[in-house]
């Protein structure tokens, strides 16, 4: 299985409070990507990162907040939590999409605002 | 819009039943399709197609890519309940990101 991992992998919070996530890798590849999986959406991306300090927004990013300061962190804010940001959040890690290498995925982490 | 589109969304079948689940996309520049096998945690990999290797099998697991008319199938022979899971398909092209289409549920009953 590829290094990756998810930290809290359960969080209940209160709306209106900060919550960050985080996703460690020990593989050393380049991109990283934060997905967040609701039923009927299947997997959206939120934000991706392609290398320390370069990150991109995805489709649903709007109340979220990434950075990468390391190469095997990736962590995932969301600054004032609201009921909607309910779901479960996958971490994903490539080592390079131009070499057409499958995707890794870390275990999850369930998100409740309450 | 680039979008992967899978069907059926839901399907029941018994031991030992073949099932063909289907994926179909629109993509800038495909580089790739991939299949996952999703049960209680995260998704784990199965497949990956493009275009030097257009069909995969793995026991019982096999995968076809048609470029032309741009979509991929995924079979299993043989059902067995642990087959049970959502099955999602992903699609890369240009924007060096995965799409993934909603799903199919798989339920195989004994």
């Amino acid at each position: 299985d590829a290094g990756i991992t998810q930290s809290p992998r359960h969080k209940v919070t209160e709306t209106g409070t900060p919550v960050t996530l985080r996703c460690h890798q020990t593989e050393n590849h380049r991109y990283m990507y934060w997905y967040r999986q609701d039923p009927g959406h299947g997997l959206r991306l939120i934000h991706y990162s392609y290398g320390v300090k370069d990150t991109d927004k995805g489709e649903v990013s709007d109340g979220y907040s990434v950075s990468r300061s390391k190469t095997e962190d990736f962590l995932l804010t969301l600054e004032s939590a609201t009921s909607s940001q309910t779901s479960v959040y996958f971490c994903a890690i490539t080592r390079d999409p131009q070499m057409n290498t499958e995707a890794f995925f870390g275990q999850g982490t369930r998100l409740t605002v309450v | 819009e680039d979008k992967v589109v899978q069907s059926p969304l839901s399907l029941v079948v018994h031991e030992g039943d073949t099932v063909t689940l289907n994926c179909s996309y629109e993509v800038t520049n495909f580089r790739s399709l991939l299949w996952y096998k999703q049960e209680k945690k995260a998704p784990t990999f199965l497949f990956m197609l493009t275009s030097s290797g257009i069909e995969k099998k793995s026991g019982r697991l096999s995968s076809i890519l048609d470029k032309k008319e741009l979509f991929s199938i995924l079979n299993i022979t043989a059902t067995q309940t642990g087959d049970s899971a959502v099955y999602l398909c992903a699609v890369e092209g240009t924007t060096d990101k995965l799409i993934f289409g909603t799903g199919t549920r798989l339920q195989v009953f004994p």
